[in-house]
């Protein structure tokens, strides 16, 4: 049962373009999301996050929109640079774990 | 402040073999949890303790496979027996308290190869 989902499993930008990912969950009782950063052969990073009661949260080059009607929230990157080609992974929150999307590679090229 | 400190990094067993992973947690960090992730898969859940107790092992396998965080030292991944399927990347985070509402801070991970 996958509770989060991530779609996409690469996109490709070309730098100083937005990059949008994507990501939707299926469990109501979440309400807590976060976004990692991964680079091959390193641990996740953490990136940003939202309550949700929230509909926005930015941090810097870094936007999470939730969409709580439609379980869905994206991360937007803008402007984005070639050091964001990277694995990012979403996440929702129970009290006691994290749930993982399957991921995003991102590339951006110049 | 240190990280998050796993070790080994990388870790290469024989079939039948044991492999002992361990963590210690960021410095006041008192809650631990253990993910592990399959090659082009994302991260998933095996367990999360705080010191001396196992809260949530809904993701460990029933065998061969056990956690522990003493009241000293580092929290251990203890996998007995392994089988290749086991070849993985696990990785181990901590948060200064459980993740509802806050980040948890990972480790570069132990690269598991079973020959």
């Amino acid at each position: 049962d996958q509770q989060v989902k991530q779609n996409s499993p690469s996109l490709s930008v070309q730098e100083g373009r937005i990059s949008i990912l994507n990501c939707d969950y299926t469990n109501s009782m979440f309400d807590y999301f976060l976004w990692y950063k991964k680079y091959p052969a390193e641990g996740p990073t953490f990136l940003i996050s939202i309550s949700s009661i929230k509909d926005k949260n930015e941090d810097g080059r870094f936007t999470v929109f939730l969409n709580k009607s439609a379980k869905h929230l994206s991360l937007h990157i803008v402007p984005s640079q070639p050091g964001d080609s990277a694995v990012y992974f979403c996440a929702a929150s129970l009290p006691d774990k994290l749930i993982f999307g399957t991921g995003t590679r991102l590339q951006v090229f110049p | 402040n240190a990280g998050v400190m796993q070790n080994p990094r990388h870790l290469v067993r024989r079939r039948g073999q044991e492999a002992r992973l361990r963590c210690s947690p960021m410095k006041g960090h008192s809650h631990v949890y253990w993910y592990r992730q399959l090659p082009e898969e994302g991260l998933k859940f095996m367990v999360y303790l705080q010191k001396e107790n196992i809260i949530d092992e809904s993701g460990m396998p029933k065998e061969r496979f056990s956690a522990e965080f003493p009241k000293e030292g580092p929290s251990i991944l203890r996998i007995q027996q392994v089988v290749r399927g086991d070849s993985a990347a696990y990785f181990c985070a901590s948060s200064p308290r459980a993740t509802a509402n806050t980040e948890a801070f990972f480790g570069q991970g132990t690269r598991l190869t079973v020959v």
